[in-house]
């Protein structure tokens, strides 16, 4: 079982859509949580941390249920430029191990 | 600031050939990271730096795979020699890492590697 594991996608939504995307994560002592998106040859970027509490960033919203060890993203009112891929990122509660899942790619459509 | 320097963009190379990738951080940043992405194993962490010091290469795949870090401005990441199996894009990222910073992750650009 692979450490980090996501939906593959992709999946294909209009505009105006609600989405979400789940994320499992293996390790129970990981430390840190985030959502990197990544466009079409271009490299990661933050989009988001994940906090116990949840956080809500405009029309995104991160949950974390360390008990279940799962993620979620959450996005409303999608936009075509939300096309991209969503990675999973969790750190292991040593060093700076940072462990990302495979991504779930995301379409908009017009 | 520029963000993480990465080059070159693209290399293509034939397979016995040493291959020699290079990469500036973002100025101030203390940890810097290596990662191969490949359609088939994702994005992979190969070895990361604090300060210049290499922490855990438990990444690198074998010995033919070397990086260093001479100055807190620059890193290498060398294959010799390559191989096919190597083609890959190769992120570098660099971050900051303290008690009130989020160790965020900046990513350059990646070399987009070919071994024929």
């Amino acid at each position: 079982r692979k450490e980090v594991e996501q939906d593959p996608g992709p999946f294909n939504v209009p505009e105006g859509a609600t989405v979400a995307f789940n994320c499992t994560y293996s390790n129970s002592a990981s430390q840190s949580f985030f959502w990197y998106r990544q466009d079409c040859r271009k490299e990661p970027k933050l989009l988001m941390s994940v906090y116990s509490s949840g956080n809500e960033d405009g029309r995104f919203t991160a949950q974390l249920n360390r008990a279940s060890q799962y993620i979620s993203l959450l996005i409303r009112d999608s936009k075509l430029s939300d096309s991209a891929t969503y990675l999973c990122v969790v750190k292991r509660n040593y060093g700076q191990n940072f462990v990302f899942g495979p991504g779930t790619r995301l379409s908009v459509l017009p | 600031d520029a963000g993480v320097i990465q080059s070159p963009r693209h290399e293509v190379t034939e397979m016995g050939q040493e291959v020699t990738l290079r990469c500036k951080p973002i100025s101030g940043h203390d940890y810097l990271f290596w990662y191969r992405q490949t359609m088939m194993r994702g994005l992979e962490l190969l070895i990361y730096f604090n300060n210049n010091v290499p922490i855990d290469d438990s990444g690198m795949p074998e010995d033919r795979f070397s990086a260093k870090m001479p100055n807190a401005s620059f890193s290498t990441l060398k294959i010799q020699p390559s191989e096919p199996r190597d083609s890959a894009v190769y992120f570098c990222a660099s971050s900051l890492v303290g008690v009130k910073v989020e160790d965020t992750q900046y990513f350059g650009p990646g070399t987009r590697l070919t071994v024929l």
